[in-house]
C-alpha cells in the first residue's frame, strides 16, 4: 500500500514564476491537508480538503496561494508569483474520512526554493 | 484558538537511558493528541495519539505517551533510548475539525 506521494521533492523557481506542487493521498484516503515547515519552525496548517471541496482553509495566504482536489488525480497546491519568503517545505497529509480522531499521514514533502 | 508548546529545543540522552521530550496543550474541548518523528529530508512518520480512554497510550518502536489532563500535558517516553531515535519529534494536538497544530519540535539526540 504506497504511502502519500508527493512531486516535485525538490523545487526551484524564480521570483514571480508559479509553483505547482502535487499530492496523491493513500490508497483509501478522501481527506488531503497541506501544510507549510518554515525553516527552524514546526508545520503550519494551510488547508484542508476533499474531493471537490475546500473544507477548511483558514491558514492559507489570501493572496497567491490556492488548492484543490479534483475528483480525479491529485491535490495541486498552486503558489502564484513566488517571492522568496515562500521557500519552505510543503508537507502533504492524508487521512479517511472521520473527522478529529484519526491520525493524518505524511508525504515526503516538497522543498520549494525560490531564487 | 489552541497551540502546542515544546519547551525544549533539544534533549540529549545516553543508549540505554530512559528519555522523556515534553509537550503542554492548550484546546478548547476533549483534546486529540498526537506524537510524529521527522527523520532529515523526510516527511513526519506518526508514532502514536490519544483520543480517549487510559491516560498511557503505546505506540510505534516502543514509543509511549502519558496524557496528563490536570497538567495539560502528553510527554513522550521511551524506556530505554537507541542511537536510532536519534530525530526531530512533533507533538501536535487536533480539536474541533480536522487541522492539526505543531509544536516547533524537539531534537532528540541519544549517544553512545
Amino acid at each position: 500500500n504506497a504511502g502519500v506521494m508527493q512531486n516535485p521533492r525538490h523545487l526551484v523557481r524564480r521570483r514571480g514564476q508559479e509553483a505547482r506542487l502535487r499530492c496523491s493521498p493513500m490508497k483509501g484516503h478522501s481527506h488531503v491537508y497541506w501544510y507549510r515547515q518554515l525553516p527552524e519552525e514546526g508545520l503550519k496548517f494551510m488547508v484542508y480538503l476533499q474531493k471537490e471541496n475546500i473544507i477548511d482553509e483558514s491558514g492559507m495566504p489570501k493572496e497567491r496561494f490556492s488548492a484543490e482536489f479534483p475528483k480525479e488525480g491529485p491535490s495541486i497546491l498552486r503558489i502564484q508569483q513566488v517571492v522568496r519568503g515562500d521557500s519552505a517545505a510543503y508537507f502533504c497529509a492524508s487521512s479517511r474520512g472521520l473527522a478529529g480522531v484519526v491520525e493524518q499521514y505524511f508525504g515526503p514533502g516538497t522543498r520549494l526554493t525560490v531564487t | 484558538a489552541q497551540s502546542v508548546a515544546q519547551p525544549e529545543d533539544q534533549v540529549n540522552v545516553a543508549e540505554g537511558n530512559p528519555l522523556t521530550v515534553k509537550c503542554t496543550y492548550s484546546v478548547s474541548g476533549n483534546p486529540y493528541l498526537f506524537w510524529y518523528v521527522q527523520y532529515p529530508n523526510r516527511g513526519l512518520q506518526f508514532l502514536l495519539k490519544y483520543i480517549t480512554g487510559d491516560n498511557l497510550v503505546k505506540g510505534s518502536y516502543g514509543f509511549e505517551a502519558e496524557f496528563n489532563k490536570s497538567q495539560t500535558s502528553f510527554h513522550l517516553k521511551k524506556p530505554s533510548a537507541l542511537v536510532s531515535d536519534s530525530a526531530l519529534y512533533f507533538c501536535a494536538a487536533g480539536g474541533g475539525g480536522n487541522k492539526l497544530t505543531f509544536g516547533t519540535g524537539t531534537q532528540l539526540k541519544v549517544e553512545l
